[in-house]
């Protein structure tokens, strides 16, 4: 029973062609988070919604964008992927306020730029 | 700056040994996660402490959080090689969002 399910688990593209990875939950979480994992490294926080609410991180690139059409959905859009942008990406969800506030993670999309 | 750091970075271990992993943090908190990550995999919830003196146990893994110190550590029993992974800490800063900040992860290696 996947709760937070992301789309497509490994993604090839070239560079500079664009991508798009998603993102969907069932836990009716109000916060949903992009993280980028490299290799060896901690996840890096890309940006997060608190219900519409975008929060942009200060160091995130330009190249990377996001949307939340609805509670359930968020999407990943890299405009221009180089090679410094092959990564895991995570996404995640937590319920603001109450509750344990920990968070949700999907299985990841790996993203390979040739 | 807000710093979560891990200590060991590396681990080796032997199976059947004990073992104790630190997280420091540089903020005020008393929100503080563990996750196991296995290779080429997501992270998996370990444990979540909520408060100060909190102590969680599953199995071989233990994990207790000082909020005074500013320190969690997460201790292994006993290891055996299915524990093999990286585990990452998580703060989330008291007052200050939805923001996780992760730690430098300690990559555990059980030896038999």
């Amino acid at each position: 029973d996947a709760m937070v399910i992301q789309n497509p688990r490994y993604q090839v593209t070239q560079f500079g062609k664009p991508v798009t990875l998603s993102c969907s939950q069932t836990l009716n979480h109000n916060v949903m988070y992009w993280y980028q994992q490299k290799s060896s490294q901690a996840p890096k926080l890309l940006f997060h919604y608190y219900d519409k609410d975008f929060n942009n991180e200060a160091d995130t690139p330009d190249n990377f964008q996001s949307r939340r059409p609805n509670t359930s959905f968020c999407f990943l859009d890299i405009r221009s992927p180089g090679l410094g942008d092959a990564a895991m990406y995570l996404c995640a969800t937590s319920r603001d306020g109450a509750g344990l506030g920990e968070l949700f993670f999907g299985e990841g999309s790996r993203l390979t730029v040739l | 700056e807000l710093k979560v750091e891990q200590n060991p970075l590396f681990l080796s271990m032997q199976e059947g040994k004990n073992y104790t992993i630190y997280c420091n943090y540089s903020t005020t908190s008393d929100r503080l996660y563990w996750y196991r990550q296995d290779p080429g995999k997501s992270l998996e919830s370990l444990f979540v402490l909520l408060s100060n003196g909190a102590v969680k146990q599953e199995g071989r893994l233990m994990a207790s959080l000082d909020t005074k110190a500013r320190l969690s550590t997460l201790h292994i029993t006993a290891a055996v090689h299915d524990l093999s992974a990286t585990y990452f800490c998580a703060v989330l800063p008291t007052n200050t969002g939805n923001q996780f900040y992760f730690g430098t992860g300690t990559s555990l290696t059980v030896i038999p």
